[in-house]
């Protein structure tokens, strides 16, 4: 069976950084690329970063780049996700996601149950 | 990449079928045939029900249906049941060294 389990969420101060994790298991981790995905409350996704299997290759999202760093330890079949400099429109609640495909085919077959990270003074 | 474009809100009683749109550009849902839908119920995370544009994953119900015309994808569910409520999220690949899109997501009330 195939589980994501994310942490490493709470409340930073703006301009604080945070090391997100998600923990697979149930698959051949480095066959796949990976995804983060977050999702303001009450609001729709969006697509944050993707690594391919081999860590080799990583994406990000306008919004992502310069601020947030994706990899991946495939000897640890564990994903992170380091955010810094955040920001109030970073709060939200963060889903890990597992590709269909080594490569960032886009097909999020799997997900966590997401790790709220909430900036605030 | 701009966010593909569904509609805020649909709704269709019990036994109904309802249809919600997902439009994007030629660049993404009109290039390439990777569009996916993913259903949301609250406080959850999103599942995946169409993938490829007409795919269904095993134990998704044949109720949920999936075509693509263009630069349009559409979700179909056919016999609404109560369970169906619940946000619907499609996204489409967007090309080598881009990240997917997704539409702003959709409400689906079964009356």
């Amino acid at each position: 069976e195939v589980q994501l389990v994310e942490s490493g969420g709470g409340l930073v101060q703006p301009g604080g950084s945070l090391r997100l994790s998600c923990a697979a298991s149930g698959f051949t981790f480095s066959s796949y690329a990976m995804n983060w995905v977050r999702q303001v409350p009450g609001k729709g996704l969006e697509w944050v970063s993707a690594i391919s299997g081999s860590g080799g290759s990583t994406y990000y999202a306008d919004s992502a780049k310069g601020r947030f760093t994706i990899s991946r330890d495939n000897s640890k079949n564990t994903l992170y996700l380091q955010v810094k400099s955040l920001r109030a429109e970073d709060t939200a609640v963060y889903f890990c996601a597992k590709d269909s495909a080594n490569w960032l085919r886009g097909t999020l077959d799997y997900w966590g149950q997401g790790t709220l990270v909430t900036v605030s003074s | 990449q701009s966010a593909l474009t569904q509609p805020p809100s649909a709704s269709g009683s019990p036994g109904q079928s309802v249809t919600i749109s997902c439009t994007g550009t030629s660049s993404d849902v009109g290039g390439y045939n990777f569009v996916s839908w993913y259903q949301q119920h609250p406080g959850k995370a999103p599942k995946l029900m169409i993938y490829e544009v007409n795919k269904r994953p095993s134990g998704v119900p044949d109720r949920f249906s999936g075509s693509k015309s263009g630069n349009t994808a559409s979700l179909t569910v056919s016999g609404l049941q109560a369970e169906d409520e619940a946000d619907y999220y499609c996204s489409s690949y967007a090309g080598i060294n881009n990240l997917g899109v997704f539409g702003g997501g959709t409400k689906l009330t079964v009356l």
